[in-house]
């Protein structure tokens, strides 16, 4: 199993759409958690970091739920900017390490 | 003003070579990455390090060798290059608040092995 997993999409949706991505990790020991967004060709960018008591950045909102061990992200009233690669990151900061989810594809179309 | 510098920006070299990818960070951070892209997107950790020592070493082929001369720089050398090594390796540094490691990436170094 791997230490985190994401549904690859990929997700096409329309402008003004809301979409919902999911991730789930496997390390409960895990202390932080983020959402990264890559651009093709590009490198990866902190979106937003994501606490348990959910956090909202203008159209996105994270939430975080420790005892399912489970991360989203939710994309409200999607652009077309908007489309690119959604990466979930957990990090274990005594193990020093973060680890990347796989990556979920988002095209929001016209 | 780039946080985080790694050249070159594309590399391509024949089988059997060596070459190296800098990477710098002016950022103050302790820890710095490397992280390999491969063809299916998928991003993994080959080394960290924190304050110029070897911390993470991800079963990555000895051919790879890092180097940090001091905590704003991290080297990627790699010998011998083969086919499966063409990817985009990208640099990163991270800082921690608290328990909180939040890291930041390079532009990415793209590498072509012919």
């Amino acid at each position: 199993r791997k230490e985190v997993e994401q549904d690859p999409g990929p997700f096409n949706v329309p402008e003004g759409a809301t979409v919902a991505f999911n991730c789930t990790y496997s390390n409960s020991a895990s202390q932080s958690f983020f959402w990264y967004r890559q651009d093709c060709r590009k490198e990866p960018k902190l979106l937003m970091s994501v606490y348990s008591s959910g956090n909202e950045d203008g159209r996105f909102t994270a939430q975080l739920n420790r005892a399912s061990q489970y991360i989203s992200l939710l994309i409200r009233d999607s652009k077309l900017s908007d489309s690119a690669t959604y990466l979930c990151v957990v990090n274990n900061a005594n193990a020093g390490k973060s680890t990347f989810g796989d990556g979920t594809t988002l095209t929001v179309k016209p | 003003d780039t946080a985080v510098s790694q050249t070159p920006k594309y590399l391509v070299t024949q089988m059997g070579n060596d070459k190296s990818i800098k990477c710098e960070q002016n950022l103050g951070h302790d820890t710095m990455y490397w992280y390999k892209q491969d063809s299916k997107k998928f991003l993994k950790i080959m080394f960290s390090y924190n304050n110029k020592e070897l911390i993470i070493n991800e079963t990555v082929p000895n051919r790879f060798s890092p180097k940090s001369p001091d905590k704003a720089h991290l080297n990627l050398h790699i010998n011998s290059l083969e086919l499966g090594d063409s990817a985009v390796y990208f640099c990163a540094s991270s800082t921690r608040t608290g328990s909180v490691d939040t890291i930041y990436f390079g532009e990415g170094s793209w590498l072509t092995v012919v």
